[in-house]
């Protein structure tokens, strides 16, 4: 039972454009969503995250949207650059102070030049 | 935040012999994890590895295959025991705190078994 599913495998954009990861999820009991990217051969760098009370966050270019209704969350990158091009996970926290994620199965981004 | 350095990077193992993986962390953190990464998949959660007690260990994963040692609040290792082909992965450490601050992982460790 997937409880994060990032449903698109790959994404490409061009540089200086917008680029939208999207994420759903089906448990209503998650506390926090997070945005990570990894690049080959690293671990998951932390992004940005989103309080499940809030419906928007901002840092620089990234800016994460919750819609708790749809129980639906997506990134936007802007202006994308090429440098981002890497695979973006999704991540969920349970309610319960465990500490632990849950994951998507992660979006690859190429930004072309 | 904090640095994480896991060794070994990689190794190839032949079956039915035995890795320990460690992770060592700059500062003092609440709660670290292992995490495991099968090719082309998401990161699927092993276990919290508690300090000074048994790892809590998710749906899936034992003991006897995973053994998880944490003896100070700057350390753990994970044990991938009795290998076969299918614990090929890249297994990762991460360290977090409670209350919805984000977990910092380590690299990895990319381990293959012939």
């Amino acid at each position: 039972d997937q409880q994060v599913k990032q449903n698109s495998p790959s994404l490409s954009v061009q540089e200086g454009r917008i680029s939208i990861l999207n994420c759903d999820y089906t448990n209503s009991m998650f506390d926090y969503f997070l945005w990570y990217k990894k690049y080959p051969a690293e671990g998951p760098t932390f992004l940005i995250s989103i309080s499940s009370i809030k419906d928007k966050n901002e840092d620089g270019r990234f800016t994460v949207f919750l819609n708790k209704s749809a129980k639906h969350l997506s990134l936007h990158i802007v202006p994308s650059q090429p440098g981002d091009s890497a695979v973006y996970f999704c991540a969920a926290s349970p309610s319960g102070n465990t500490g632990k994620l849950i994951f998507g199965q992660g979006t690859t981004l190429q930004v072309k030049p | 935040s904090a640095v994480i350095s896991q060794k070994p990077s990689r190794d190839i193992c032949q079956r039915g012999t035995s890795l320990t993986i460690q992770c060592q962390v700059d500062s003092q953190v609440t709660m670290m994890f292992w995490y495991r990464q099968q090719p082309g998949q998401s990161l699927t959660l092993i276990a919290t590895a508690n300090q000074g007690s048994e790892a809590t260990y998710e749906s899936g994963f034992v003991i006897d295959k995973f053994p998880i040692s944490r003896p100070n609040l700057t350390f753990s290792t994970l044990t991938v025991s009795n290998m076969s082909p299918e614990d090929s992965s890249i297994y990762l450490c991460s360290v977090g705190h409670v209350g919805g601050q984000p977990q910092h992982f380590g690299d990895g460790t990319r381990l293959s078994i012939l």
